[in-house]
């Protein structure tokens, strides 16, 4: 059984602190990574992906990747109050993707 | 640009009822699509992906279908709706052999009573 396991939250940060998200994945042959941002009542929009272990930054967002510890991160500075929303990670074997439940995240003024 | 849509937005169905729902990509060809289903805090659940016309696979048993007639088409039924099938509906596409990132349509919410 595949899975990927996220902290369900809710995780409540400042305006302007660092958001710190993390996942864990039980598939060791999971290729590809994925966070993605949902809003209540919304649709997931996709918002980094990773696919080599190391980091990587996309604007006010960094995602972390360690395949030997199958952990993934996103770190989000300088939070703002439109970030609150639940996170979604995913990993993918090929094309057939397993998402974590997600965590929410808070950013109060 | 590509676009999906999923139609219809909501719908309230009795137990019992069909169901059909519709998603269609643009601005795309040979699409990877996929059905999720999530249930009220709950995470997604693939139920079907499909990597080409009439290529359907099933990750889970349960009381729904999906078929994929046309291309850029895919289709999610049930014979008779269960209170159990209740939940947030998303179709999503992704690129064929590529980056495999996923891009959701809207969803439609679907209320079984």
């Amino acid at each position: 059984q595949k899975e990927v396991e996220q902290n369900s939250g809710p995780l409540s940060v400042p305006e302007g602190a660092i958001a710190s998200l993390n996942c864990t994945y039980s598939d060791r042959g999971s290729q590809s990574f994925f966070w993605y941002r949902q809003y209540s009542g919304k649709s997931p929009e996709l918002i980094m992906s990773i696919y080599s272990n190391g980091d990587k930054e996309d604007g006010r967002f960094t995602a972390q990747l360690n395949k030997a510890s199958q952990y993934v991160s996103l770190l989000i500075r300088d939070s703002q109050p439109s970030d609150s929303a639940t996170y979604l990670c995913a990993a993918y074997r090929s094309y057939i993707p397993t998402f974590g439940r997600g965590t929410s995240l808070i950013v109060h003024p | 640009s590509q676009t999906i849509h999923q139609w219809p937005a909501t719908l309230v169905q009795p137990v019992g009822s069909p169901l059909s729902l519709e998603c269609t990509v643009e601005g795309t060809s040979n699409p990877n699509l996929y059905w999720y289903r999530q249930a009220a805090g709950r995470g997604l659940q693939l139920l079907f992906y499909s990597v080409g016309i009439g290529q359907i696979s099933s990750e889970v048993p349960q009381n729904l279908s999906a078929s994929r007639p046309q291309d850029r088409q895919f289709i999610l039924s049930s014979k008779k709706l269960l209170l159990s099938d209740s939940g947030f509906y998303l179709c999503a596409w992704s690129v064929q052999a590529a980056s495999y990132e996923q891009y959701f349509g809207p969803g439609t919410r679907l209320t079984v009573t």
